[in-house]
């Protein structure tokens, strides 16, 4: 079975600019659910979604958004971008509806100039 | 509260040895994981506790779920130079929430 893809691996992007992370979750698993991961503040979760439904969020701003398609397919969005936002973004999926058992993605480095 | 305590930080050990780290909380976890991270790339699943008590191993790893379900360990045995990496615990709480460790950094020298 393929594992966890996100695209793009790497991305630069300025102050101000929107982006769009995507992630494909491993075949048959429904549960799909972000972090974000910094030196500083270590693996922060940022939400999870499971049969397109957002079913928790972490404490972030509301710049950060998401959405899951119903091919269980997930993207994420950050608009109005900072400094901080400078980061590893992981995806995760899970075959089980609480999201157990996490499989993650190799990540996209995002870097805010 | 619900953050977890991992340690230690950071471990310089000579190949064949045995490693040992743990997580602690002052709240109980519903599930106890284990993943490891190699640089650049997402963490990968190692072991996976959902009773406390439970006693997993997974090849030279062996995970702990305590019995207060406050706490859990991890032991590598006879330390290889690939088991080079961060490991962090993770659980989640009743409410479902994920929480993760700070991690431990574990080099291993040949």
């Amino acid at each position: 079975k393929a594992g966890v893809t996100q695209t793009p691996r790497y991305l630069i992007k300025t102050r101000g600019q929107q982006v769009t992370l995507s992630c494909s979750p491993i075949s048959g698993h429904r549960s799909v659910s972000w972090y974000q991961q910094t030196p500083g503040q270590g693996l922060q979760f940022l939400f999870e979604y499971f049969s397109e439904t957002q079913r928790n969020k972490g404490n972030f701003p509301g710049r950060f958004s998401g959405r899951q398609f119903s091919n269980s397919r997930s993207e994420m969005n950050v608009s109005t971008l900072e400094l901080g936002d400078s980061a590893l973004y992981l995806c995760a999926s899970s075959p089980r509806q609480s999201g157990l058992e996490q499989y993650f993605g190799p990540g996209t480095r995002l870097t805010v100039t | 509260g619900q953050q977890l305590n991992q340690s230690p930080q950071s471990m310089f050990i000579q190949e064949g040895e045995d490693v040992s780290m743990n997580c602690t909380s002052s709240s109980i976890f519903n599930t106890w994981l284990w993943y490891k991270q190699d640089p650049g790339e997402g963490p990968v699943l190692l072991i996976a506790l959902y009773k406390a008590g439970e006693l997993t191993s997974n090849g030279r790893l062996t995970a702990q779920f305590g019995i207060t379900r406050k706490d859990s360990f991890l032991n590598i045995s006879a330390s290889i130079p690939s088991d080079v990496g961060i490991y962090f615990c993770a659980g989640h709480t009743p409410a479902e929430d994920m929480r993760f460790g700070a991690g431990t950094r574990l080099t291993v020298k040949p």
